[in-house]
């Protein structure tokens, strides 16, 4: 079935790491995505990840994609203020993205 | 380049009652999506255009939602009769192509319908 599992929160002293970790379904997946989501507003890509590869970095993001266990993860580093938001996973299934619940990273002083 | 206008921003009906949602996509996007999401979830896509036509209504509750896309530029997403549960935020996003190409979507503010 189509399933995108995250924890829904999570905690992060301003300047240190983040990560955000995501379990999804479909092992025929071409591409899983990190979407990010302020109040108010709609959802940005941040980034995806073609699923042949196992890690993708953008400045300050690190995804990283273990397909055997069906693991995505994003790593944000210094995280800053301007980081607090939602963080979706979502993974295509037949030309569809199926979104997770979403993460809210709560950035602390 | 502008983005993918909604609106209105915000709606509250009261139930039985129904109501109309706008989307005007990015110019040149031939994929145009709708998509609900309620409080504390993701989004799940109601409903994917290709132009004008329809690529996927799946999920679309077609019992009380319609949405049109005559002229394969904007479109509207109407519900009648609402009901409490489908309180929401709606969102449309838009690609140049669909994602079978890797075009990314593009993400409207949204329209959050509160049904009393």
């Amino acid at each position: 079935g189509e399933d995108v599992e995250q924890s829904l929160f999570l905690s992060v002293r301003e300047g240190d790491s983040s990560v955000i970790n995501c379990t999804y379904t479909d092992s025929s997946s071409t591409y899983l995505y990190w979407y990010k989501q302020e109040p108010g507003a709609g959802l940005q890509l941040l980034t995806y990840i073609f699923s042949n590869m196992d890690m993708k970095q953008d400045q300050r993001l690190t995804v990283l994609l273990n397909k055997k266990d069906k693991h995505l993860s994003l790593r944000i580093a210094d995280t800053q203020t301007g980081d607090s938001a939602i963080y979706f996973c979502a993974e295509s299934m037949d030309d569809k993205i199926i979104f997770g619940k979403g993460t809210r990273l709560h950035i602390l002083p | 380049e502008a983005g993918v206008a909604q609106s209105p921003r915000y709606k509250i009906i009261e139930k039985r009652q129904s109501v109309a949602f706008w989307c005007n996509p990015i110019s040149g996007h031939a994929t145009l999506y709708w998509y609900q999401q309620i409080l504390g979830q993701g989004p799940k896509l109601l409903i994917q255009f290709q132009n004008n036509g329809v690529v996927d209504d799946s999920q679309l509750p077609k019992d009380r939602f319609s949405a049109e896309r005559l002229k394969g530029v904007d479109s509207t997403l109407k519900i009648q009769p609402a009901k409490l549960e489908d309180s929401a935020v709606y969102l449309c996003a838009s690609s140049l192509e669909s994602l079978a190409n890797d075009n990314e979507q593009f993400f409207g503010p949204g329209t959050r319908l509160t049904v009393l």
